[in-house]
């Protein structure tokens, strides 16, 4: 079955760059979604169809896919930033499967 | 507004069955793609069933064969069925709707409820 591997974690200073990967083979051909979830909350989506933003969230958070991996990039890190991301995609090849990442926790320095 | 609230979580023992429960509002449930996702204590999401607006229903391996999915649409409510619980079942339980392209290809999960949590002990 379709695996998304992502790093447990990424560090960065106030005002810098986060940028969080998910790999997946050939996961450029596959639509992939990103969600910010922070303790105790359900997740919400961030980044939907590689790079598009749902209405409210900021411009400083972006997407893209090429390859085999798909990137979220977080601009201008606040501390309210400070959260699990977790990538997501359709698994269209096994059936209906969706198929999440293992999640990266995000830390504001 | 657009909200959707699952209920029926609590303490199971092994083996027994329990039914979530997830009411919609601001949105018909069998006009979507409605699906559970789950996440256990300190891990990360797992996605559990798929109910399609035309009726089709998926599961993932660790429940396939054990939980059922499936809507009232008098309700506007989707339910999870879920019997022969395990402790690896343990985990808080979200409906989420996903979106659908005009293709019909999945694009996200935009709406989540605040979940419910199921705790599978002896």
């Amino acid at each position: 079955s379709y695996v998304l591997t992502q790093p447990s974690s990424v560090s960065v200073a106030p005002g810098k760059t986060a940028r969080i990967t998910c790999g997946g083979n050939n996961i450029e051909r596959k639509s992939v979604h990103w969600y910010q979830q922070k303790p105790g909350q359900a997740p919400l989506l961030v980044i939907y169809h590689d790079s598009d933003r749902p209405s409210g969230i900021p411009e400083r958070v972006s997407g893209s896919n090429s390859g085999n991996t798909a990137t979220l990039t977080i601009s201008s890190v606040e501390a309210g930033d400070e959260a699990d991301y977790y990538c997501q995609v359709w698994d269209s090849s096994s059936g209906h499967r969706r198929i999440f990442g293992g999640g990266t926790k995000l830390t504001v320095l | 507004e657009v909200q959707l609230v699952e209920s029926g979580g609590g303490l199971i023992q092994p083996g027994g069955s329990l039914r979530l429960s997830c009411a919609a509002s601001g949105l018909t449930v069998s006009d979507n793609f409605m699906n559970w996702v789950r996440q256990a204590p300190g891990k990360g999401l797992e996605w559990v069933s798929i109910l399609y607006d035309g009726g089709s229903t998926y599961y993932g391996d660790s429940v396939k064969g054990r939980f059922t999915i499936s809507r009232d649409n008098s309700k506007n409510t989707l339910y999870l069925q879920m019997n022969r619980l395990r402790v690896e079942d343990t985990a808080v339980y979200y409906c989420a709707r996903e979106k659908a392209l005009a293709s019909g290809s999945p694009d996200g999960f935009d709406i989540w409820g605040p979940g419910t949590m199921v705790t599978v002990s002896s």
